[in-house]
């Protein structure tokens, strides 16, 4: 099976502008969860969708969103970019459930803000 | 709100040496517990997930035993290789599907 897969794995933007990343997960994996990673702050979820809908929601600002589509492929986007977005946007898929829940990581998009 | 830490932030070692990695967490109802490694610029590998009602897993050179009530995990690596040399972090899922992760520790592991 392959593996979680990201894209871009790079991008260079300037504030102000968006971006939008994407994530197809592992075949039959319904759940994807998108965290942002930064030296300072470490993993912080971002959110979660199953099934089109955005079921958990971390504390980051609106201009921080998502959607996943039919074929469970999952985009964020961030508008109006700071220079504090710049980080690894790393992208998860989940298989299992109650209890046994065990997330896969992609490579990761890395985004830097000038 | 779940607060997850790591101890040690980095810890370096000679080959063959055993060691054993802290996570602790605030709010011991989850779901479970999973140990991944990271290695430079690249995404998370899964090492060992256990599940709240567990109290250890194995695999390989590597055991993670959970105490929930204490809110403390430890991962032991066992005859350490160059090769274990990456930042381990641990995650607790808590309600829905969300995790909450550690700071991390940073492993080397000198030849």
């Amino acid at each position: 099976k392959a593996g979680v897969t990201q894209t871009p794995r790079y991008l260079i933007k300037t504030r102000g502008q968006q971006v939008t990343l994407s994530c197809s997960p592992i075949s039959g994996h319904r759940s994807v969860s998108w965290y942002q990673q930064t030296p300072g702050q470490g993993l912080q979820f971002l959110f979660e969708y199953f099934s089109e809908t955005q079921r958990n929601k971390g504390n980051f600002p609106g201009r921080f969103s998502g959607r996943q589509f039919s074929n469970s492929r999952s985009e964020m986007n961030v508008s109006t970019l700071e220079l504090g977005d710049s980080a690894l946007y790393l992208c998860a898929s989940t298989h299992g459930s109650g209890g046994s829940e065990t997330q896969y990581f992609g490579p990761g998009t890395r985004l830097l803000v000038l | 709100k779940q607060e997850v830490t790591q101890i040690p932030a980095a810890l370096s070692v000679p080959e063959g040496e055993n060691l054993v990695l802290n996570c602790s967490f605030t709010d011991s109802a989850i779901y479970n517990l999973q140990w991944f490694r990271q290695d430079p610029g690249k995404g998370l590998t899964s090492l060992l997930l256990i599940q709240s009602s567990q109290r250890e897993q194995t695999s390989g050179r590597l055991n993670a035993s959970l105490d929930k009530s204490s809110g403390r995990s430890t991962l032991y690596i066992a005859a350490s290789q160059p090769g274990d040399s990456a930042t381990y972090l641990c995650a607790v899922r808590v309600t829905g599907n969300q995790f909450y992760f550690g700071t991390g520790t940073s492993l080397t592991v000198i030849p």
